[in-house]
């Protein structure tokens, strides 16, 4: 079983949509969560943080997480093409402090 | 405050030579993570520093492949007699530690094997 695992996409959205990302985790250890966007032939860049259980937004995004179920997402609302890219979950373990990412899911978002 | 700096963007290398990958972390981070990442591919975790400390070198290769963090200077990931297989984008993370985790990635640097 991956450590971490994202729905695999791609995901094609038109403009203005929801666009919905999902992850699970298999180390029940993992203390902290983390969106990033990566564009391509670019670096991910940091989009949000997340501890405890509930959601959390920050401008058109909201994390989402559910420790009992080992589950993490993210929303996207009011989708621009600027959000075209490819969106990875990370998941930081208190146990080995690594930090595992998903594959990550492809986002294009239609004018 | 600068991000996280890692030098060169670009390297080309011949097989068999030595490729020496810098990361410089943010200012006060003591925690590195360095990752490959294949066109296409996800990020897959090489290995985890901190400051003088190998911590968890788990996904590098034990072979050809060595990464340091020394007490002052940049962390360097060093690949000798480097394959075509070597080809990949190279990326550090640091984090300040204890309780944020907060990891930020360099540029990444750009690996080529001819």
């Amino acid at each position: 079983q991956k450590e971490v695992e994202q729905n695999s996409g791609p995901l094609s959205v038109p403009e203005g949509a929801i666009a919905s990302l999902n992850c699970t985790y298999s180390d029940r250890g993992s203390q902290s969560f983390f969106w990033y966007r990566q564009y391509s032939g670019k670096s991910p860049e940091l989009i949000m943080s997340i501890y405890s259980n509930g959601d959390k937004e920050d401008g058109r995004f909201t994390a989402q997480l559910n420790k009992a179920s080992q589950y993490v997402s993210l929303l996207i609302r009011d989708s621009q093409p600027s959000d075209s890219a490819t969106y990875l979950c990370a998941v930081h373990s208190s146990n080995d402090y690594k930090l595992s990412f998903g594959a990550g899911t492809t986002v294009t978002v239609r004018a | 405050n600068a991000g996280v700096m890692q030098n060169p963007r670009h390297l080309v290398r011949r097989r068999g030579q030595e490729a020496r990958l810098r990361c410089s972390p943010m200012k006060g981070h003591s925690h590195v993570y360095w990752y490959r990442q294949l066109p296409e591919e996800g990020l897959k975790f090489m290995v985890y520093l901190q400051k003088e400390n190998i911590i968890d070198e788990s996904g590098m290769p034990k072979e050809r492949f060595s990464a340091e963090f020394p007490k002052e200077g940049p962390s360097i990931l060093r690949i000798q007699q480097v394959v075509r297989g070597d080809s990949a984008a190279y990326f550090c993370a640091s984090y300040l530690g204890q309780t944020d985790t907060e990891a930020f990635f360099g540029q990444g640097t750009r690996l080529t094997v001819v």
